[in-house]
């Protein structure tokens, strides 16, 4: 089946820093992509839809100039944590859409993100 | 926005008893529901859905039923396996757009 690949899986930072992680759709053209945080035991909360070539529409509660979100091309989104807090620290999970296959949703194998 | 609710939190069964997982939604404009395995740390892997224009489904072990009217959908796991203890997740969503997730089901299947 169609993959969607994250990078990285892994990442501590320290306080202040900003950090990237990547979602990509490996097979398929992805024109939506959507991020979501999930804590420890809890469930995956929607953070934002990221559309292909236009603004990302964000959830209620989500804070857009704190989790900046690209999406230059048809295969690639980007969600920024800026100036990361430790209240950041969470795992970061992206699916994207294959219109081409019915609109059936892949997910990324998810990042974990540790800020110190 | 849509709100999953999802029930119970944790469920532990006899290896081969059955398993029930219920889940509510409040958009009736919701008309895609897919159910999601989901291991620590791993992405949630799919392992049924269900449209709104068909009242169940069923895969092997794994079925899942829908009531439009009073908006749930259920999951039941028949003949269960240790290897199915994980936590699973509901989702509700318009037509694959985003995806509302319940609050997830911590399944445990003793030998």
């Amino acid at each position: 089946g169609a993959v969607v690949s994250q990078h990285p899986s892994w990442v501590i930072c320290k306080s202040g820093t900003s950090v990237k992680i990547e979602c990509r759709s490996l097979d398929f053209q992805a024109t939506t992509m959507f991020w979501y945080r999930q804590f420890p035991k809890q469930s995956l909360m929607l953070m934002a839809t990221s559309n292909e070539g236009s603004k990302a529409t964000y959830e209620q509660g989500v804070e857009k100039d704190k989790f900046l979100i690209n999406h230059a091309s048809l295969t690639l989104s980007t969600l920024t944590v800026t100036s990361a807090h430790p209240e950041d620290s969470s795992f970061y999970i992206c699916s994207a859409r294959d219109t081409s296959s019915g609109n059936t949703i892949y997910f990324g194998e998810g990042s974990w993100l540790t800020v110190v | 926005g849509e709100n999953v609710e999802q029930h119970p939190s944790t469920l532990s069964v006899q290896e081969g008893d059955s398993a029930v997982i219920k889940c509510t939604y409040s958009d009736s404009a919701s008309n895609y529901f897919p159910w999601y395995k989901q291991e620590l740390g791993k992405r949630p892997q799919l392992i049924i859905d269900i449209r709104s224009n068909v009242g169940e489904k069923k895969d092997q072990r794994i079925a899942v039923t829908l009531n439009k009217t009073a908006k749930h959908f259920s999951l039941h796991i028949t003949e269960t396996q240790p290897e199915d203890s994980a936590v699973y997740f509901c989702a509700a969503s318009y037509s694959g757009n985003q995806f509302y997730f319940g609050t997830g089901t911590s399944l445990t299947v003793i030998p």
